[in-house]
């Protein structure tokens, strides 16, 4: 149990397009889901966290209009990177928890390369 | 803003080696977990500490939580090439996972 799937797994894209990634929990409801961020050789840092229903809470640093959460219901977040740059290339995780204080289960994360 | 150190950095061994990685912190977290990551592929977790001075034993692997709750290490025995990843340690900070700067292990035959 407690899969999480993200489509796609990989994606290149033109500078200045957007780019929509989807994070699923398949066999349970996510109550709240993560954004990370992974560059090349480092560590996952957390983008922003985001509740159904309501709006994600941003991690200082990471611009809200750039990267626009949606978490319309309780299997499916979407991460959509608008006027997507080459500094916007990186590995993108999502993870899914039941609740605020609940486990956390990874996606498998989603490759992003901006040309 | 809460940090997790993790040393080494960088961990090149031969099978069999026994290695130590540890994660050190200014904070206390309500728990703390271990993650493996394998290129291409999110992170899996491995085990979750919550009380201070607990160690966990998952095969040949022990996970130690500090007394403080604030630091934490991971022995691996006898090492295999199977155990080369990206470790990575994250404490609990109210609903948000911190993640450690990460220890690349690679196990050679």
């Amino acid at each position: 149990g407690a899969v999480v799937s993200q489509h796609p797994s990989w994606v290149i894209c033109k500078s200045g397009t957007s780019v929509k990634i989807e994070c699923r929990s398949l066999d349970f409801q996510a109550t709240t889901m993560f954004w990370y961020r992974q560059f090349p050789k480092q560590s996952l840092m957390l983008m922003a966290t985001s509740n159904e229903g309501s709006k994600a809470t941003y991690e200082q640093g990471v611009e809200k209009d750039k990267f626009l959460i949606n978490h319309a219901s309780l299997t499916l977040s979407t991460l959509t990177v608008t006027s997507a740059h080459p500094e916007d290339s990186s590995f993108y995780i999502c993870s899914a928890s039941q609740g605020r204080s609940y486990e956390q289960y990874f996606g498998p994360g989603t490759r992003l390369t901006v040309t | 803003t809460q940090l997790l150190e993790q040393s080494p950095q960088f961990l090149s061994i031969q099978e069999g080696e026994n290695l130590t990685v540890y994660c050190n912190s200014s904070s206390v977290f309500s728990s703390l977990q271990w993650y493996r990551q394998e290129p291409g592929e999110g992170p899996v977790l491995l085990v979750t500490v919550v009380t201070g001075g607990e160690v966990k034993k998952l095969k040949r692997l022990t996970f130690q939580f500090g007394d403080a709750r604030k630091d934490s290490s991971l022995h691996i025995t006898a090492a295999q090439p199977g155990d080369t990843g990206l470790y990575l340690c994250a404490g609990r900070h109210t609903d948000k996972l911190i993640f450690g700067t990460g220890t690349r292990l690679q196990v050679f035959p």
